[in-house]
């Protein structure tokens, strides 16, 4: 079971917005370590897609929004293409794990 | 362009050895914390290792200390994973990745913007 919560899976039509959910505690998020989340397509290695909670690397389609609040943070996608059918993970620090933590991951599948 | 080349997977018996090697070139090697990641099959993201900038700083899962070492060599730009006593649950696709931003001594808060192509580890008898 990993440190950070996220659901499991989540879907949308194309064209419309989801957002996937990143639930910590007060050793990691709460405590105000950053959170990133990576994208990650079939057979293939993570891409970064937003760090710093809210900010994207270059390349990365404004589609592509990240915001944290206490010791959630979320990741929204606007206007889904087929595309952006993959798994998404959430990263951050945790003080009493002392470790890098992920979130379990969340599949989102396009309609 | 940023590449990170990894090599040295494979099929290794359970309690064996395994060295994975992770190739960079694109950037200023020396000034970036390294990261090694894995994942089971059909599973999510697992964090296996971090090294900081000059190798000094070295942080480990639970689940693989005392068995696995990273190191660096700055003068070859490689990382490298030393894997001991194997074990089943150590089977995963292990990814080599590069911090975001350099010579930062909080390297464990920070993105990793780049990633090798992953090197599949299988540990079976």
């Amino acid at each position: 079971q990993s440190v950070l919560t996220q659901p499991p899976s989540v879907s949308g039509a194309p064209g419309q917005r989801v957002t996937i959910s990143c639930t910590g505690s007060s050793s990691n998020i709460g405590a105000g370590y950053d959170v990133h989340w990576y994208q990650q397509l079939p057979g293939t290695a993570p891409k970064l897609l937003i760090y710093a909670n809210t900010n994207r690397p270059s390349g990365v389609p404004d589609r592509f929004s990240g915001s944290k609040s206490g010791a959630s943070a979320s990741l929204a996608v606007t206007g889904l293409q087929a595309e952006d059918e993959a798994d998404y993970y959430c990263q951050s620090y945790d003080s009493s794990l002392t470790d890098v933590i992920f979130g379990g991951g969340t599949k989102l599948t396009v309609l | 362009e940023v590449q990170m080349l990894q090599s040295g997977g494979g099929l290794v018996q359970p309690g064996g050895s395994l060295r994975l090697s992770c190739e960079a070139s694109g950037f200023t090697f020396s000034s970036y914390a390294l990261c090694w990641v894995r994942q089971a099959p059909g599973k999510g993201l697992e964090w296996v290792s971090g090294i900081s900038t000059s190798g000094a700083s070295r942080n480990y899962a639970e689940s693989v200390e005392g068995r696995f070492t990273v190191s660096r060599d700055n003068s070859k730009n490689t990382l490298s994973l030393q894997m001991n006593s194997l074990r089943a649950e150590d089977t995963a696709v292990y990814y080599c990745g590069k911090a975001g931003k350099a010579q930062r001594t909080d390297w464990l808060n920070l993105e990793f913007d780049f990633w090798g192509q992953g090197t599949l580890v299988t540990v079976s008898s």
